[in-house]
């Protein structure tokens, strides 16, 4: 069974430049969950789709961070434009279910911001 | 609002030796505990969870975590380590009936032979 595919794996970008990442979940899982990992921290919920209903986006800033989740299986992340405080990990990950269902992760799109 | 403490950034150990990773969280209501390991350049990968039941957790490489609720801990153990237990290792948590997980800041292992 394949896992959660992201792409690009890397991606260096100057400032105010747009950037977006896409997301193949596994096959099957209704719910997909986009993450940022900062330097040192651990990752943190950026929007959680139910198929293609965004039901969790409370930490989306929404001023620059745009996703879709079209037909409710691939998904795309969108930065316009980025900011230096914006290089991260940002990860894609996906579930069969919601409460206590494990979480599967892609390998993240590292981006730099320069 | 749920938290979780990972208070050990960095711990160094030989292989064959034991090995601790201590988590703690915050939340006034019940939760679920999770820890997820991830090796170099891979993504995050569930080792345990406690969702009910027995307090100690095992995974099938040998790692046990005991959920402890007076002390509001989930520390990580494993008798003996190898070199390829390396790895960042997060703890984390979510409310029941959801599944938002708050992550701790992560310990990473390094196992010297």
């Amino acid at each position: 069974e394949a896992g959660v595919v992201q792409s690009p794996r890397y991606k260096i970008i100057e400032k105010k430049q747009p950037v977006a990442f896409w997301c193949n979940p596994i096959s099957g899982h209704n719910t997909l969950y986009w993450y940022r990992q900062n330097l040192g921290q651990g990752p943190e919920l950026l929007i959680r789709y139910e198929n293609e209903e965004a039901v969790d986006d409370s930490q989306l800033p929404k001023d620059r961070f745009s996703a879709e989740r079209l037909k409710g299986v691939d998904s795309t992340l969108k930065i316009q434009p980025a900011e230096l405080g914006d290089s991260a990990v940002y990860l894609c990950a996906s579930s069969p279910g919601t409460s206590g269902y494990e979480q599967y992760f892609g390998p993240g799109t590292r981006l730099t911001v320069t | 609002a749920q938290s979780v403490t990972q208070l050990d950034s960095q711990v160094p150990v030989f292989e064959e030796a034991p090995v601790e990773l201590r988590c703690n969280y915050s939340s006034s209501v019940s939760v679920y505990l999770f820890w997820y390991v991830q090796y170099p350049n891979q993504g995050l990968q569930l080792l345990l969870k406690y969702l009910s039941g027995s307090t100690l957790v095992e995974s099938i490489n040998g790692f046990e975590a005991e959920f402890n609720k007076s002390q509001t801990s989930f520390h990580l153990r494993k008798p003996s380590v190898h070199i390829s237990d390396t790895a960042e290792y997060f703890c984390a948590v979510s409310k029941h009936n959801t599944d938002k997980l708050i992550f701790g800041t992560g310990t990473r292992l390094q196992v010297f032979p």
